[in-house]
């Protein structure tokens, strides 16, 4: 199994400011991490897949970075729309991972 | 409309039976790997299984082996997961989710459910 840690599990931002979320693997799994957005109550969205890849329609203030075993999540000015709880996933080898979850909540 | 629709939760004692259903529409369900993800209360996100488009391949975390099966129904355009002697620590929402790109590559959730809540309690 392929541990991961994702921090930080709380972070509070104001609109417009730099939000970053880590993700930090085990071991070496290239760059086959996704990271994801769940607001209270829904189903999680896709944003990113690829370490970088944007997903379609997906606002370009997400960006995603990294490989091997340190991945990075930023929302560049959030939006109020953006506050939510953001999970990396890990899609290298069975069984797929899911990070802890980190809460992006107003300041 | 692309959409998921799961059903089939409800409050069952240890030891129950449940069999989940997930209806897709919007794209040609057949074409896919599909998914069950789960999220006990409060808690994260975690992967159960997976089926390969034709059900002939079927990928399961440990902690649910011999205890839930995942099977589909492409004429039906529908997922299902029967899950078995159930435990407390299964209580959560199960997702159904689509399974986009291929196992050679890059391969994610582009499409989630609303979730069908399973509570095990006596």
């Amino acid at each position: 199994v392929i541990w991961m840690t994702q921090s930080p599990s709380l972070v509070s931002a104001s609109t417009g400011d730099r939000v970053t979320i880590s993700c930090r693997m085990g071991q070496d799994i290239s760059t086959y991490l996704a990271w994801y957005q769940q607001k209270p109550g829904k189903a999680p969205e896709l944003l990113i897949y690829g370490a970088s890849t944007l997903q379609s329609g997906v606002p370009s203030r997400f960006s995603g970075s990294g490989s091997g075993t340190d991945f990075t999540l930023t929302i560049s000015g959030p939006q109020s729309e953006d506050f939510a709880t953001y999970y990396c996933q890990q899609y290298y080898s069975f069984p797929w991972t899911f990070g802890q979850g980190t809460k992006v909540e107003i300041k | 409309e692309v959409q998921l629709v799961e059903s089939g939760g409800g409050l069952v004692q240890p030891g129950g039976s449940l069999r989940l259903s997930c209806a897709a529409s919007g794209f040609t369900f057949s074409r896919y790997w599909m998914s069950w993800v789960r999220q006990a209360p409060g808690k994260g996100l975690e992967w159960v299984a997976n089926i390969k488009q034709d059900g002939s391949e079927k990928i399961y975390v440990d902690s649910v082996k011999g205890r839930f099966t995942i099977s589909r129904d492409n004429a039906k355009n529908s997922l299902y997961l029967q899950i078995n002697s159930l435990r407390a620590e299964d209580t959560a929402v199960y997702f159904c989710a689509k399974i986009d790109g291929d196992p050679t590559s890059n391969w994610y959730f582009d499409l989630w459910g609303r979730g069908t809540l399973v509570t095990v309690s006596s």
